[in-house]
């Protein structure tokens, strides 16, 4: 079942605007994952996390690894509109198994 | 250049007519894997190959069948699809890490 909560689901904000989601679990991950799916396309990985407080920034991305392996964050500052899509966070399960937050769906006003 | 492949992209069909979607990576990655998008539900796992003839089910294996014969190719199969599997399907593939998937461009399912 669903491991992963991830918020809000939705955002409407301004461009020039900065955006922060969430993921929480109630189990602890040893790898935190950031996805973005533009319209019409499958998801694209933006960020790998690897080490719990690990902060790591990918242009105007940066995510966090919690300190208890149970939660990450991503921020996007100034937006665009480029970055309207759906994010999803994820982490890795077993040896192989991938399992993804329900995404927050990002809409941009010009 | 790099991809993963999906057919068809667009399909409409009718409850207990058999469909396959094909899935394809010409990058040699040994796992790949299907995923079902639904509003509010995210992406979950339909079923995942480790290499050429290993498969498992993931979270939401009903209804589906799938192979891994060679390599590259890892085809999705609705013996008798049903409305409930309305849906957006992607495959996606990884050599090694799974966190670090490939998606496809999804392939969106219809059936009345």
């Amino acid at each position: 079942g669903q491991q992963l909560n991830q918020s809000p689901q939705s955002m409407f904000i301004q461009e020039g605007e900065d955006v922060s989601m969430n993921c929480t679990s109630s189990s602890i991950f040893n790898t935190w994952l950031w996805y973005k799916q533009d319209p019409g396309e499958g998801p694209v990985l933006l960020i790998a996390l690897y080490k719990a407080g690990e902060l790591t920034s990918n242009g105007r991305l940066t995510a966090q690894f919690g300190i208890t392996r149970k939660d990450s964050f991503l921020n996007i500052s100034a937006s665009i509109p480029s970055d309207v899509g759906i994010y999803f966070c994820a982490v890795i399960q077993g040896a192989q198994k991938l399992v993804f937050g329900q995404g927050t769906r990002l809409t941009i006003n010009p | 250049e790099a991809q993963v492949t999906q057919n068809p992209r667009y399909l409409i069909t009718v409850t207990g007519k058999k469909l396959t979607v094909t899935c394809s990576q010409n990058m040699n990655h040994e796992y790949m894997s299907w995923y079902r998008q639904d509003p509010g539900l995210g992406l979950r796992q339909i079923y995942y190959s480790m290499n050429v003839e290993v498969t498992d089910k993931g979270d939401v294996p009903e209804g589906y069948k799938v192979s891994r014969k060679e390599k590259r190719n890892f085809p999705l199969i609705l013996e008798s699809p049903s409305p409930n599997q309305t849906s957006l399907y992607f495959c996606a593939s990884t050599r090694g890490v799974a966190g670090e998937l490939f998606f496809g461009e999804g392939s969106r399912l219809t059936v009345l």
